[in-house]
C-alpha cells in the first residue's frame, strides 16, 4: 500500500520561500509509470493543482504559479519536493502531495497524503 | 480551461444524486471525480468518465459526453455527504471543478 506523507514548516513568512517534502512509502517511486503531483486547498474553497514531477525529472506546471515553483525529485530517498518564492496571504492552504497515474490524456490521483496546513503571515 | 459544477446539490436518501461538470468539449477529455469528507484528503470514485476504483460502492457512476460529465449516485446514503470535485486533463495541465458539496436530507 503506496503512502504518501507531507513535511515542512507550517508558518512562512511573506515575501519569504515554501518549501515542503513528499516522502513515499510502500513502493519505490521509480516503479511504474507515475507522476508525483503537489495540490493545494485553501480553507473552504477548492482543489487547485500546483505541478507535478516524474522520476526522470520532467515536470508540468499550473501555468499560474509557475514562475514562482520548482518541483524536484530525489528517487534515492523515494521523495519529491516543492519550492514556492516570494508568498503572500494567498498562498495559505493545505498542501497535499498525490500520486498521478497519467495515460493517454487521464490523469488520475489515486493516493493523497494526509494534508498540511502551510500559513504565510508575519 | 475550466471547469464548471454546481456549488450544491441536495438529495433525500434512498433517492439518485447527479452531479454535473461541464466544460468546452469535456467529452473528448477524460474526467475523474473526487469525494472529501471534512477533514479528510480527497478520494478518488471514478476515473476515466466511468471506471470505479476498487472499494468505491457501485452505486457510484460516471458518464462523460459532448460538454458534460456526471456523476451519479444511486441510493444515496447519509454517508455520501461530501464536497465533490471533478478533475480533467488539459494542455499539460490539470484542472479541477470548483467542487459541490452534496447534502443528503
Amino acid at each position: 500500500q503506496v503512502q504518501l506523507q507531507e513535511s515542512g514548516p507550517g508558518l512562512v513568512k511573506p515575501s519569504q520561500t515554501l518549501s515542503l517534502t513528499c516522502t513515499v512509502s510502500g513502493g519505490s517511486m521509480s516503479s511504474g509509470s507515475y507522476y508525483w503531483s503537489w495540490i493545494r486547498q485553501p480553507a473552504g474553497k477548492g482543489l487547485e493543482w500546483i505541478g507535478r514531477i516524474d522520476t526522470s525529472g520532467s515536470t508540468n506546471y499550473n501555468p499560474s504559479l509557475e514562475s514562482r515553483l520548482t518541483i524536484s525529485v530525489d528517487t534515492s530517498k523515494n521523495q519529491f519536493s516543492l519550492k514556492l518564492s516570494s508568498v503572500t496571504a494567498a498562498d495559505t492552504a493545505v498542501y497535499y502531495c498525490a500520486r498521478d497515474r497519467h495515460s493517454e490524456g487521464a490523469t488520475t490521483f489515486d493516493y493523497w497524503g494526509q494534508g498540511t496546513l502551510v500559513t504565510v503571515s508575519s | 480551461y475550466e471547469l464548471t459544477q454546481p456549488p450544491s446539490v441536495s438529495v433525500s436518501p434512498g433517492q439518485t444524486a447527479s452531479i454535473t461538470c461541464s466544460g468546452d468539449k469535456l467529452g473528448d477529455k477524460y474526467v475523474c471525480w473526487y469525494q472529501q469528507k471534512p477533514g479528510q484528503s480527497p478520494v478518488v470514485v471514478i476515473y476515466e468518465d466511468r471506471k470505479r476504483p476498487s472499494g468505491i460502492p457501485e452505486r457510484f457512476s460516471g458518464s462523460n459526453s459532448g460538454n458534460t460529465a456526471t456523476l451519479t449516485i444511486s441510493g444515496t446514503q447519509a454517508m455520501d455527504e461530501a464536497d465533490y470535485y471533478c478533475q480533467a486533463w488539459d494542455s499539460s495541465t490539470v484542472v479541477f471543478g470548483g467542487g459541490t458539496k452534496l447534502t443528503v436530507l
